[in-house]
Formats: structure tokens, C-alpha cells, sequence
């Protein structure tokens, strides 16, 4: 049962446009929700959260959007760059600080 | 670097076999937290525990246990392998309880064969 879902497995966005990632989730009661960004050989990097009382939060080129109605939340990158190109996991946390990921999107920004 | 530290890097080894993946948090972290990602798969989260004691369980197998001890790194053991235990484990920490933020090791990538 995946809570958690990144549908697109791959995108690919030209240098200096917007780089949109998507994500689903299935439970109502996540109170929490992050990006995190992986490069190859790392571990995962927290890169930006917010409440589910927020519908947007912005950090830089980074915003976050949720729509609790919908069960959606995005995540925009405005412009994005080369050094964007990572693998970036949706996360949505429970009680208890239990984080469930999604399978990632693999964003590649081409010049 | 974020200041969790896995070792070992790399693991191989065969069916039916024991090893033990070792975690150093970050200096002040007592939230330890371990996660596993099989092959495009998602991280699966395993087990947490802060300063010592078991706080959260996920789909961890009952051939899988771990432990915080009370310097605060942890271990993950794994028994009795089975090909389908190949991944990558990661540990993760943090400070306080309740953000989410958690800071990622390197991960250890465990070959079973």
C-alpha cells in the first residue's frame, strides 16, 4: 500500500524553466510534508517542508505547494539549474516522526 | 557531509548469513532512524529510536532487529539473508522530535548473494 506516491519516475527541463514535481498521498492524517533531494552516492538532503495547515511555503527557487483537498503536493523550482539534477523524494510524516517517502522523481536539468 | 556517519560503505555476502550496518549520528542527535531502498523502490522505514529506546517500528522483518546504545549510535542486524535483503540502508538522525528534518548518511549497500 503506497501512502506516498511519485508518479512520474523521470523529468527533464531545460535551464533556466520551471521544474515541476509531483506527489499524491493517500492519508489524511499526515500532519507534515518534505522534499528531500538526493545526489548520486549521498544520502538524502532535506531541501524544503511544510504544515498541513500552510497551502504554500518558500524557500529561494524552492516553493512547495499542498492541496489538501486534492491529496497533492507539488514541488517548484524556478529557474532551474544544472546542479538541480538529483533524484527528489516527496516525504509525508505520521505521529511519532515516522517519515513514509515516495519512490522519487529523477529531475534532469539540460542546458 | 552531514555529519551521520555508516559504516561499512559496502557489504557483500551470502545467503543465510548475519552482518551488523553501524550508525553514528550527529553530535546532540537522539533521534536514530533506519531506512531501507531496494531497487527503485522508495525508502522503506524500518525502526526509530531516540536516546536509547525504541520509539516507532515499520515493515522491519522479524530477521532484522536494532538497538540505540547509550552513546547513541546504533546497529542494525540483519539475519539469516536472503537475496531479496540487497539494498541500500540508510540511517538518518535528528535533534528534535516532531520536524521531520532528518540528516541522511551515506547509506551502506548490502550485496547478498
Amino acid at each position: 500500500d503506497q501512502q506516498v506516491k511519485q508518479n512520474s519516475p523521470s523529468l527533464s527541463v531545460q535551464e533556466g524553466r520551471i521544474s515541476i514535481l509531483n506527489c499524491d498521498y493517500t492519508n489524511s492524517m499526515f500532519d507534515y510534508f518534505l522534499w528531500y533531494k538526493k545526489y548520486p552516492a549521498e544520502g538524502p538532503t532535506f531541501l524544503i517542508s511544510i504544515s498541513s495547515i500552510k497551502d504554500k511555503n518558500e524557500d529561494g527557487r524552492f516553493t512547495v505547494f499542498l492541496n489538501k483537498s486534492a491529496k497533492h503536493l507539488s514541488l517548484h523550482i524556478v529557474p532551474s539549474q544544472p546542479g538541480d539534477s538529483a533524484v527528489y523524494f516527496c516525504a509525508a510524516k505520521e505521529m511519532a516522526d515516522k517519515l513514509i517517502f515516495g519512490t522519487g522523481t529523477r529531475l534532469q536539468v539540460f542546458p | 557531509d552531514s555529519g551521520v556517519t555508516q559504516t561499512p560503505k559496502h557489504l557483500i555476502t551470502a545467503t543465510g548469513q548475519r552482518v551488523t550496518l553501524r550508525c553514528s549520528p550527529r553530535s546532540g542527535d537522539l533521534s536514530v532512524y533506519w531506512y531501507q531502498q531496494s531497487l527503485d523502490q522508495g525508502l522503506q522505514f524500518l525502526i526509530q529510536y531516540y536516546n536509547g529506546e525504541e520509539r516507532a517500528k515499520g515493515n522491519i522483518l522479524e530477521r532484522f532487529s536494532a538497538q540505540q546504545f547509550p552513546d547513541l549510535h546504533s546497529e542494525l542486524n540483519l539475519s539469516s539473508l536472503e537475496l531479496g535483503d540487497s539494498a541500500l540502508y540508510f540511517c538518518a538522525s535528528s535533534l528534535a522530535l516532531g520536524s521531520g528534518e532528518l540528516f541522511f548518511g551515506e547509506g551502506s549497500r548490502l550485496t547478498v548473494l
